[in-house]
């Protein structure tokens, strides 16, 4: 089946820094990306979602950039907070059938 | 708002004994899933149901039974459990948006 990826598993930044993190999909059908962020002993938390028929979305400190072209996805964070410090997942597909990558780490430094 | 819930929250189970994980959710949508998440991995999907009345497979559905008891709830069964069945268990549900998950369940078999 399809796989989606990620580059790198942990990203280490600095409180207020902004932090990007990169997901590649290979699906060149799927119509829908998403973003979800996981605490420790937590569900995933549903952060932005786009439509392919959109190259960037943005919401509160987040934007979601779409490279349909390179099949690339990434979440921009504006302005870092210790409470950014999660695992993020990307995941395509349609918004019933979802393929979710492996994950990358936040970690937030003070 | 109570969102997904599920139960219990933690299992220990010994190889081959029967398990079910309950899932319900109060924002009235029609979709709902099952997932696994082993270390290291992402979300991987075992069953779902798109409406009342309906389930299909996912990508991993060996060794598990579901049932789409109403539209509130949707429960995952291990008929024998096996250690390979370790796992963090997330059930989802979603109407047109993205979407949403419970806190999971943690099942360990010994």
């Amino acid at each position: 089946g399809e796989s989606v990826g990620l580059h790198l598993p942990t990203l280490s930044v600095q409180e207020g820094d902004n932090s990007i993190i990169n997901c590649a999909y290979s699906n060149s059908a799927s119509d829908y990306f998403i973003w979800y962020k996981q605490e420790s002993g937590k569900g995933p938390q549903f952060i932005i979602d786009i439509r392919s028929n959109m190259d960037k979305r943005q919401g509160q400190r987040v934007t979601v950039l779409l490279n349909k072209t390179v099949k690339h996805l990434s979440l921009q964070i504006a302005a870092t907070q210790p409470g950014d410090s999660a695992v993020y997942f990307c995941a395509e597909g349609s918004r019933r059938a979802l393929t979710f990558g492996s994950g990358t780490r936040l970690q937030v430094q003070p | 708002n109570a969102g997904v819930t599920q139960t219990p929250k933690f299992q220990v189970l010994k190889t081959g004994q029967s398990m079910t994980l309950q899932c319900a959710q109060d924002m009235n949508h029609n979709s709902m899933y099952w997932y696994r998440q082993d270390p290291g991995m992402g979300l991987r999907l075992i069953y779902y149901s798109a409406s009342e009345g309906t389930t299909d497979k996912g990508e991993v559905p060996n060794g598990y039974n579901v049932s789409r008891l109403n539209k509130r709830e949707f429960s995952l069964r291990l008929e024998s459990a096996a250690p390979s069945q370790t796992s963090v268990y997330f059930c989802a549900s979603h109407v047109d948006g993205p979407q949403h998950f419970g806190d999971g369940t943690r099942l360990s078999i010994l």
